[in-house]
């Protein structure tokens, strides 16, 4: 029962460094989308997709790219990363682009840190 | 637009008290989705509850209930004679149908003492 997996859970970066924050799903599940959290901010959508080859922006997507090349596959690139980008980034997924029918399935979690 | 507003930054109430967490949401939407999802000190997301715009019926599950009233565009969550595993963030979120993404709101710390 892997469910919704990320990868890495820790990450160190430095100003302008690139790097790519792995999520992967078993579930079969169409949408999957990414959040950050921060304090007091409470979850931000970043990219969402509804099926493999389709994404869409979010409410706080600069600085990120998404694709989704395969239905179980949704990476987060940050391409010049940035101290503001330090943050805890969850991915999740549901059965159904219609989350009438299906909840939110979260990953545990990946912490970033931007010097 | 949508949008869902958890005034109560951060609760703290001694064990075995009530405690109700207040969520407010907005949308133009008739159809749309409600949701509360758990995030204990250890970090996960744990869904609670999903509640539909035509089911306004009071929804009790153990200790937890939830009080959806369309006229006041609420969804409070009540916690009744609280527990210090209680303690966590609590976050409120919306949908509306079709292809839209949850929406969260900022969440309310809960902190149950012993």
């Amino acid at each position: 029962n892997a469910g919704v997996t990320q990868t890495p859970k820790f990450q160190v970066l430095k100003t302008g460094q690139s790097m790519t924050l792995q999520c992967a799903q078993d579930m079969n599940h169409e949408y999957m989308s990414w959040y950050r959290q921060d304090p007091g901010m409470g979850l931000r959508l970043i990219h969402y997709s509804v099926g493999a080859g389709i994404t869409d922006q979010g409410e706080v997507p600069n600085g990120y790219n998404v694709s989704r090349s395969t239905t179980e596959d949704f990476p987060l690139r940050l391409l010049s990363a940035a101290p503001s980008q330090t943050s805890v980034y969850f991915c999740a997924s549901s059965y159904r682009a219609d989350l009438n029918t299906g909840e939110l399935f979260f990953g545990e979690g990946s912490r970033l840190t931007v010097l | 637009a949508q949008k869902v507003t958890q005034a109560q930054t951060e609760i703290s109430v001694v064990e075995k008290e009530d405690v109700t967490l207040d969520c407010v949401y907005e949308t133009r939407d008739t159809t749309y989705y409600l949701f509360w999802y758990k995030q204990p000190p250890s970090g996960e997301l744990v869904f609670l509850i999903r509640r539909n715009s035509f089911d306004e019926q009071n929804e009790i599950s153990g200790r937890y209930s939830w009080n959806f009233q369309k006229s006041t565009s609420s969804f409070n969550f009540t916690i009744t004679a609280s527990q210090v595993v209680d303690s966590a963030v609590y976050f409120c979120a919306l949908s509306n149908s079709g292809n839209t993404p949850l929406v969260f709101g900022k969440g309310t710390r809960l902190s149950v003492i012993a």
